[in-house]
């Protein structure tokens, strides 16, 4: 049972465009979410995060909207820029737990 | 500072035989992760451990096992490979548990 959903794998954008990333999860007891970028043959890295007090999160040209009731956030990237290409994850935590839970990645890409 | 780091970068056994996959932080972080990811799929949590000592089950520990003697350092041990445990292995530290977590730059296993 998948805890955290990214139900779209790909998605391509045109440079200077936005981006929109979305997630759903099933589980009410998440109240701290968190976006991680990862390239190819690297590692991921942390993103941007959003506690479950808040609705959204901005940092530069990311934003994290949450919307508690629906169970969603999505990531806006405004512009989006080539360099932005990668896999994005969404990761959920639960109060008073050190664990993530991952969703399966949707892959981003910019076109120049 | 390296950040956090991971031995081998490859690696090819057959089934049965055993290895171990070192994680080194050098950013004096309590909590270190093991996580697998496969193709099409998230990162999934294998063991963690929230101090020098201590170690916990994640979401998939069946036919692995972890040590953290060293606070720097969190082992992953294979007793008895199985192709099922083909992936590639990303290791992750943090100050605490909500804090972003750091990520190695992962180890590819090949079980034949």
């Amino acid at each position: 049972d998948q805890q955290v959903k990214q139900n779209s794998p790909s998605l391509s954008v045109q440079e200077g465009r936005i981006s929109i990333l979305n997630c759903d999860y099933t589980n009410s007891m998440f109240d701290y979410f968190l976006w991680y970028k990862k390239y190819p043959a690297e590692g991921p890295t942390f993103l941007i995060s959003i506690s479950s007090i808040k609705d959204k999160n901005e940092d530069g040209r990311f934003t994290v909207f949450l919307n508690k009731s629906a169970k969603h956030l999505s990531l806006h990237i405004v512009p989006s820029q080539p360099g932005d290409s990668a896999v994005y994850f969404c990761a959920a935590m639960e109060g008073g737990s050190e664990k993530l839970v991952f969703g399966k990645g949707t892959k981003l890409t910019v076109n120049p | 500072n390296a950040g956090v780091t991971q031995t081998p970068k490859f690696r090819v056994l057959k089934t049965g035989q055993s290895m171990t996959l070192l994680c080194a932080q050098d950013m004096n972080h309590e909590y270190m992760y093991w996580y697998r990811q496969d193709p099409g799929m998230g990162l999934r949590l294998i063991h963690y451990s929230v101090g020098e000592g201590t170690t916990a089950k994640g979401e998939v520990p069946d036919g692995y096992n972890v040590s953290r003697l060293k606070k720097q350092n969190f082992l992953l041990g294979l007793e008895s490979a199985a192709p099922s445990q083909t992936s590639v292995y990303f290791c992750a530290s943090n100050r605490r548990g909500r804090d972003e977590q750091f990520f190695g730059p992962g180890t590819r296993l090949t079980v034949l």
